[in-house]
């Protein structure tokens, strides 16, 4: 298993929608982990940190299942502004590295 | 000023010149990161330092090669590079707590054009 897979779709979905992203990880040692979003040819900025079973702000919620070494993010009521790609970060647990390890992205585009 | 901050914003440079990329940070924050983001790829970590002290090397060819003053600055020289390197190039910092566990903050990254 890849140290954190994503898939990079793109998922396409209208306004209103509510649309999920899995990103799932192979360091079970893993603590805590973060969602961030990039816009295109910008740099990624944080969106969601997730540190024990989830977490929720406004329209997007964050959990962590942690049997199943996955994370998800979920975003209800879709806006165009949300467009953009969604990039799972995974610390390095006890590997002995020192910085957090990136997925690929998920790349999302709202339609109006 | 708040933040991660690079410079330039933009750079084209032949195979034999000799640049150097600037990033400061106004956090406080105590390791700073370079990362590559070729088109179409995830982000590639380049270099860590922590307490100004480089603490990881993933390695990167030696025709890159860093630099950090203090804990504020970090610096990438570039030196013969070859077209391949044309990427998007972000600083980031963080603290390093040894928790291993700090978001990272990104400044919004060096362009680079290899002709």
């Amino acid at each position: 298993r890849k140290e954190v897979e994503q898939d990079p779709g793109p998922f396409n979905v209208p306004e209103g929608a509510t649309v999920a992203f899995n990103c799932t990880y192979s360091n079970s040692a893993s603590q805590s982990f973060f969602w961030y979003r990039q816009d295109c040819r910008k740099e990624p900025k944080l969106l969601m940190s997730v540190y024990s079973s989830g977490n929720e702000d406004g329209r997007f919620t964050a959990q962590l299942n942690r049997a199943s070494q996955y994370i998800s993010l979920l975003i209800r009521d879709s806006k165009l502004s949300d467009s953009a790609t969604y990039l799972c970060v995974v610390p390095p647990g006890h590997t002995g590295r020192r910085a957090l390890t990136f997925g690929s992205g998920t790349r999302l585009q709202v339609q109006p | 000023e708040t933040g991660v901050t690079q410079t330039p914003r933009h750079l084209v440079m032949g195979m034999t010149n000799k640049k150097s990329l600037k990033c400061e940070q106004h956090l406080g924050h105590n390791a700073m990161y370079w990362y590559k983001q070729s088109a179409k790829k995830p982000l590639e970590l380049m270099f860590v330092y922590s307490l100004e002290e480089r603490v990881e090397n993933n390695s990167v060819p030696s025709r890159f090669s860093p630099e950090c003053p203090n804990s504020s600055h970090l610096f990438l020289h570039l030196h013969t590079l070859q077209p391949e390197d044309s990427a998007l190039y972000l600083c980031a910092s963080s603290q390093d707590s040894g928790l291993r566990n700090s978001p990272l903050h990104f400044g919004n990254g060096t362009r680079l054009t290899v002709t």
